[in-house]
């Protein structure tokens, strides 16, 4: 079967950096994403990775390792807004996407 | 702005009442979802529309349909509601024909079931 693990729920303090990991087994690989979720509300875009290596968007950065099916979004000087579910999904063979249930990040001032 | 728009936002129905759900976009994607998310799991993708051919997931039941008159809307329909339906429906758009098609959501209609 498919699957996409990711932690359940982090904590962390406001200004400070965390890193939530994603760990994936598919049918194939064309690509995995990054979402952010508020409570209530839809997720939103932040990031996609298909190569190795890591992508920079300003607070955000999303890293790929294809070979070992992981990949980690790095979030840097954190804000009380950064509050959210962070979802993984991946980009299947067959073009589906596979959807993990999401990591709650809780931040402390 | 171009975006993706759920109405209504809150949906309130009675057990078995049918209920219709909507989505529009102005993005002119060619691709539209539905999926269904309940609280702290990932979303379940029920069906989706390439253009105008219908994808419906094997396991999606037969209570859910969908109808995508034109590019532009697509709509769900729930013929019989139970309270396992109740949830956030999430629509989602994506332009699919080559490169990234990522998928961008409108807001989403929370269903209550009573």
């Amino acid at each position: 079967g498919q699957n996409i693990d990711q932690p359940t729920e982090m904590t962390a303090t406001e200004g400070a950096i965390v890193q939530i990991n994603c760990t994936y087994q598919t049918s194939g690989f064309n690509g995995l994403f990054w979402y952010q979720q508020h409570a209530g509300e839809a997720p939103t875009f932040l990031s996609y990775n298909v190569l190795d290596g890591l992508e920079e968007k300003g607070r955000f950065s999303s890293f790929l390792s294809r070979s070992k099916g992981y990949s980690y979004l790095l979030l840097k000087e954190l804000q009380m807004k950064d509050s959210a579910s962070y979802l993984c999904a991946v980009r299947d063979s067959n073009y589906q996407l596979i959807w993990g249930a999401g990591t709650k990040l809780i931040i402390k001032p | 702005d171009a975006m993706v728009i759920q109405n209504p936002r809150y949906q309130v129905t009675q057990f078995g009442k049918p209920v219709t759900l909507s989505c529009s976009q102005t993005l002119n994607h060619n691709v539209m979802y539905w999926y269904q998310q309940k609280s702290s799991q990932a979303p379940k993708l029920l069906f989706h529309y390439y253009d105008k051919d219908f994808n419906n997931e094997a396991d999606t039941p037969d209570n859910f349909q969908s109808r995508r008159p034109n590019t532009s809307f697509c709509f769900l329909d729930i013929r019989s509601p139970g309270l396992g339906d109740a949830a956030m429906y999430l629509c989602a758009t994506s332009w699919q024909r080559g490169g990234v098609d990522t998928q961008y959501f409108g807001p989403g209609t929370r269903l209550t079931v009573l």
